[in-house]
């Protein structure tokens, strides 16, 4: 069975560029989250989708955006990129309710130069 | 916010010694998870506990629920190279609380 895939594996960008980044979860899982993991630091909430909708948002601005398409693959949408957005941004899937454990795909590294 | 305390931050042991480490949490979970991440991946699942009190075992990694719901362990066997990584711990409320990750452990083993 394949696990979460993310694409792209690295994005390079320029400060006030925009992002975009993309998710597939596991098949037979509904909900989506993202996470942002900047250099040696801990997971940071950014997004969780589930069944097509927003159900929670972590303590990020505006700018930082998502969506869930109806086969349930996701996109996380950076705007007006900043330096300090730099990091790598994790993609999770789990069955839906959020009751469940999650599994997480192996991460898009995003450069803001 | 709820927030995760882990420790230790990070610690050198000699290969074949045994390893703990804990989280602690100033809310309650009805869920605690344990993640193991190699450098430039993603993390991957290592054990899931949901009820208070329980004890649940993956090969060498045991891992506890602690009965005030407001801390875990994780204890790893004997010890060996490829254990080296990153250690999360992970909480969970319920519903659609989001979960909530410690800030890790890592762990270098010395051959």
């Amino acid at each position: 069975e394949a696990g979460v895939t993310q694409s792209p594996t690295h994005l390079i960008k320029t400060r006030g560029q925009q992002a975009t980044l993309r998710c597939s979860p596991i098949s037979g899982h509904t909900s989506v989250y993202w996470y942002q993991q900047a250099l040696g630091l801990g997971l940071q909430f950014l997004l969780w989708y589930d069944e097509g909708e927003e159900r929670n948002r972590g303590n990020f601005p505006p700018r930082f955006s998502g969506r869930q398409f109806p086969n349930y693959s996701s996109e996380l949408n950076v705007n007006a990129l900043e330096l300090e957005d730099s990091a790598l941004y994790l993609c999770a899937s789990s069955l839906s309710g959020g009751s469940y454990e999650q599994y997480f795909g192996p991460g898009t590294r995003l450069t803001v130069t | 916010g709820q927030q995760l305390n882990q420790s230790p931050q990070s610690m050198f042991i000699q290969e074949g010694e045994d390893v703990s480490m804990n989280c602690t949490s100033s809310s309650i979970f009805n869920t605690w998870l344990w993640y193991k991440q190699d450098p430039g991946e993603g993390p991957v699942l290592l054990i899931a506990l949901y009820k208070a009190g329980e004890l649940t075992s993956n090969g060498r990694l045991t891992a506890q629920f602690g009965i005030t719901r407001k801390d875990s362990f994780l204890n790893i066997s004997a010890s060996i190279p490829s254990d080296v990584g990153i250690y999360f711990c992970a909480g969970k409320s319920g519903g659609y609380q989001k979960v909530t990750f410690g800030t890790g452990t890592k762990l270098q083993v010395i051959p």
